[in-house]
Formats: structure tokens, sequence, C-alpha cells
């Protein structure tokens, strides 16, 4: 199916334990993003990628890492998972047109909670 | 640094009436300006957006104009349904930042028929 697809939708985990959560899009867009959702907060940007192989931190990186070694995928992984991560992750992908912003296409989430 | 501005919901209101929800923002130079929607459950969709000053971006009934002057993005819409129930979130990017947006806080809004 097209589009941008994470997995899995909904997450329990121990506090300390690593756990990647997955973002794949079907557009070949160059850029994707991860966000957390936290009541108050709004989305905040924890890293982003401009193309297969560049990454880059966001506003909350610490405790996460990613990679991107093909254009489609995008996994988010907690090294070492604490409370305060508990939240609901969002993926994202963008193209540029020109250097203007086109629109940016979420996926549905995944809510994760550290107990 | 750069940052949003959002009403503080949740707004509830009735079925047909008016709605603003009020965004500002702070930022260097020119940002483009967005609204997305979440509707419960689902991830977020762009609802409508700007890229200049004294834009309108307007979709599905709802408007707002980019006020430069103002440094504000408010959303509108004349005639709110049940179904425009859902979180709404003020948004900006810079040019050439490919697409990295920061938002507001959301405010929920609620509508009752």
């Amino acid at each position: 199916d097209a589009g941008i697809t994470q997995s899995p939708r909904y997450k329990i985990t121990e506090t300390g334990r690593q756990v990647t959560l997955m973002c794949h899009q079907t557009w070949s867009h160059s850029y994707m993003f991860w966000y957390r959702q936290d009541l108050g907060h709004g989305l905040r940007l924890i890293y982003y990628s401009a193309a297969a192989d560049i990454t880059d931190k966001g506003e909350v990186p610490d405790g996460y890492v990613v990679s991107r070694s093909k254009t489609e995928n995008f996994p988010l992984t907690l090294e070492s998972a604490t409370r305060s991560q508990t939240s609901v992750y969002f993926c994202a992908s963008s193209e540029t047109d020109r250097g203007l912003n086109t629109e940016a296409f979420f996926g549905q989430g995944t809510r994760l909670t550290v107990v | 640094g750069d940052s949003v501005t959002q009403m503080e919901g949740p707004v509830t209101l009735s079925e047909e009436a008016f709605l603003t929800i009020n965004c500002t923002y702070t930022a260097t130079g020119y940002p483009s300006l967005f609204w997305y929607v979440q509707y419960p459950g689902e991830g977020l969709q762009l609802l409508l957006k700007a890229t200049k000053a004294d834009d309108k971006g307007s979709n599905k009934g709802f408007e707002a104009t980019y006020r430069k002057e103002t440094t504000s993005f408010h959303l509108e819409k004349g005639s709110v349904q049940v179904s425009d129930s859902a979180v709404y979130f003020c948004a900006l990017s810079h040019y050439n930042q490919g697409g990295k947006l920061i938002f507001g806080q959301g405010t929920e809004l609620s509508v009752k028929p």
C-alpha cells in the first residue's frame, strides 16, 4: 500500500530494554522525521534525515538513535527505555520543491508505554 | 529560538457556531505556516498552509491568513460540524530546512450537536 506506515501501533516495554520503532514510506521522499507527542507540548522533533545515510538531531534527541540505510526506512531506537519516553511517536516524510516545503505526511503513530 | 503558541483548549462549540483558534509565532525571517488536524486515533493531516505574508490558506471551509505584522495565523471556520471535532496544530517551517516543523501545543475542539 502507498503511504507511510509505522509499526508496531502499540508497544509496552520495561525500563532499561531496547526497543525499535519502524517507519516505512513508499513515496521516495528525501526527508523523514521522528516526532514525539506529549500532552501540553504538541509534537517535538527527535531526529530527522535529509537522505539516506544523512541524519541530524532535533529538539529532543537524548536517549534515541536513528539510522537510514535505505531511503524508504527510518527506524527509531530507544537504547535503554525510560518512563519519560512513554509517549506517542509519529514518523513523517516530506519533499521540498525548490526549497519550499511541500506537505509533510504522517504515519498513524506508535503508542509506547515504558513500565 | 522559533516557537508557536496556540490558544489553550479544549474548545467546546455547538454545531454551526463560528470557530476561531488563535496562533501566534516567533521566528526569524519568513517561515511558512501550517495548520494540521489530528482526528482521534489517527496521525496528522495537513489542513491548510500559507507560504508568505498576506497569503490566505483555505480548505474544507477553514481559513487562515498569514499576518506578518502581528505574527499570527489564526484558524477560522464560519460554521463548524460535529465531524470537525479533532485536535488542531499550528506549525511553522523555514525555507530550505526540508520540512522540519515546529508545532504549537495543539487545541482540542469538541463540537456538540
